[in-house]
């Protein structure tokens, strides 16, 4: 059972340079998460998905965008890295509103 | 809105001994609650969880936890650690708005001593 898959581990940005995290699940859930997780202060989400074709803002989406063309994948893209952006970010699904979300192992993701 | 605080940041415990990690919660209305354990490394795992129904939720490698809402606690005990459970554990919320969006607290890291 793969569950929710994120690449890369880890990555060291440099200011103004753009990538993506990618996060794919095979349990064939509706909802996705982005959540970023930083020392003492928990974790925040920063977009969701309901569904294909569905997305919205969480608490913290400034800096970022998402897609959902497919129920599998659920990519995170950073256009300009800023130093601020240096987190460990997870991405979760889960099959619906009230049920376990099945987290990633994360990308611990550095901006330098 | 609703945020989630969590009273300890840290708690050192001797193998075998009983411990609590408290967590508060705020919010207008109806909320789902959750703890969620983080091995180092890791990602986040369900311990248990709380929607309806007995108060007193038990959860998995021997965790309960017990919603109160007069108090609007939902503290996670243990009755005897093991050097295992060393973890941060984290509390959270959800919403009944059927979007699944969890409002984390900032995390209790259990310290457990041989």
């Amino acid at each position: 059972n793969a569950g929710v898959t994120q690449t890369p581990k880890f990555r060291i940005l440099k200011i103004g340079q753009s990538m993506t995290l990618q996060c794919t699940q095979d349990m064939n859930h509706n909802y996705m998460y982005w959540y970023r997780q930083d020392p003492g202060m928990g974790l925040k989400l920063i977009y969701y998905s309901v569904g294909a074709g569905i997305t919205d803002k969480g608490e913290v989406p400034n800096g970022y965008n998402v897609s959902r063309s497919t129920t599998e994948d659920f990519p995170l893209r950073l256009e300009l890295a800023a130093p601020s952006q240096t987190s460990v970010y997870f991405c979760a699904s889960s099959y619906d509103s009230n049920t376990e979300a099945f987290f990633g192992q994360g990308t611990r993701l550095t901006v330098v | 809105a609703q945020s989630v605080t969590q009273l300890d940041s840290q708690v050192p415990v001797f193998e075998e001994a009983p411990v609590e990690l408290r967590c508060n919660y705020s919010s207008s209305v109806s909320v789902y609650l959750f703890w969620y354990v983080q091995y180092p490394n890791q990602g986040l795992q369900l311990l248990l969880k709380y929607l309806s129904g007995s108060t007193l939720v038990k959860g998995i490698n021997g965790f309960e936890a017990e919603f109160n809402k007069s108090q609007t606690s939902f503290h996670l005990r243990k009755p005897s650690v093991h050097i295992s459970d060393t973890a941060e554990y984290f509390c959270a919320v959800s919403d009944l708005s059927n979007t699944g969006k969890l409002i984390f607290g900032q995390g209790t890291t259990l310290q457990v001593k041989p």
